[in-house]
């Protein structure tokens, strides 16, 4: 089991630019949670895709979208790049399914740097 | 919305010897507490959780309470190992992993040996 996927490892974007970054979650998943993680903060929430839809949304502003696939994988966007995007970003993924274990698994992260 | 708070912000122990890490939430809707483990560069991973039905729940040397009138739930760990040192966070969710999980902001454990 590879478990939670992400790409790239690290990043370096400039102020302005646009970035994507990718997950493919763990086997059996089928919901994907993305989370930024500032240096020395704990993860904040951005949002969870569960059928190809996102399903709830922490307090980002639009600039930071995303997208899920048939096949679950997710990618986060994010516009408009600002020197205070700069962080980890986080992939967990969980499934929905009645019975099942619904703990959610993370990903090693993406480093993302903006300059 | 859900508010998470941690304390301590850093624990230093001596090999062997006991740590514990205290965390309150403000949500009375929130169910499900996890504790997560983060090493320098990893993402973080899941050690233990506890459902709001349960008031402990131990696995091998670590153990976690949680007291829900007070809204406070805490991390034990017991013969602490140098491999234990690391970034520990507590979450806070209504609903398992499925919802979105409200984090402390961690505490940097350092087991001396």
């Amino acid at each position: 089991d590879a478990g939670v996927t992400q790409s790239p490892t690290h990043l370096i974007k400039t102020r302005g630019q646009q970035v994507t970054l990718r997950c493919s979650p763990k086997s059996g998943h089928d919901t994907v949670s993305w989370y930024q993680q500032a240096l020395g903060q704990g993860p904040q929430f951005i949002f969870q895709y569960y059928e190809e839809e996102e399903r709830q949304r922490g307090n980002f502003p639009d600039r930071f979208s995303g997208h899920q696939f048939p096949n679950y994988s997710s990618e986060l966007n994010v516009n408009a790049l600002l020197l205070g995007d700069s962080a980890l970003y986080l992939c967990a993924s969980t499934t929905n399914g009645q019975g099942l274990r619904t703990e959610a698994f993370f990903g090693q992260g993406t480093r993302l740097t903006v300059v | 919305g859900e508010n998470v708070e941690q304390h301590p912000s850093t624990l230093s122990v001596q090999e062997g010897d006991s740590a514990v890490i205290k965390c309150t939430y403000s949500d009375s809707a929130s169910n499900y507490f996890p504790w997560y483990k983060q090493e320098l560069g990893k993402g973080p991973q899941l050690i233990i959780d506890i459902r709001s039905n349960v008031g402990e729940k131990k696995d091998q040397r670590i153990a976690v309470t949680l007291n829900k009138t007070a809204k406070h739930f805490s991390l034990h760990i017991t013969e602490t190992q140098p491999e234990d040192s690391a970034v520990y966070f507590c979450a806070a969710s209504r609903n398992t992993g499925r919802r979105a999980l409200t984090f402390g902001s961690g505490t940097r454990l350092q087991v001396q040996p």
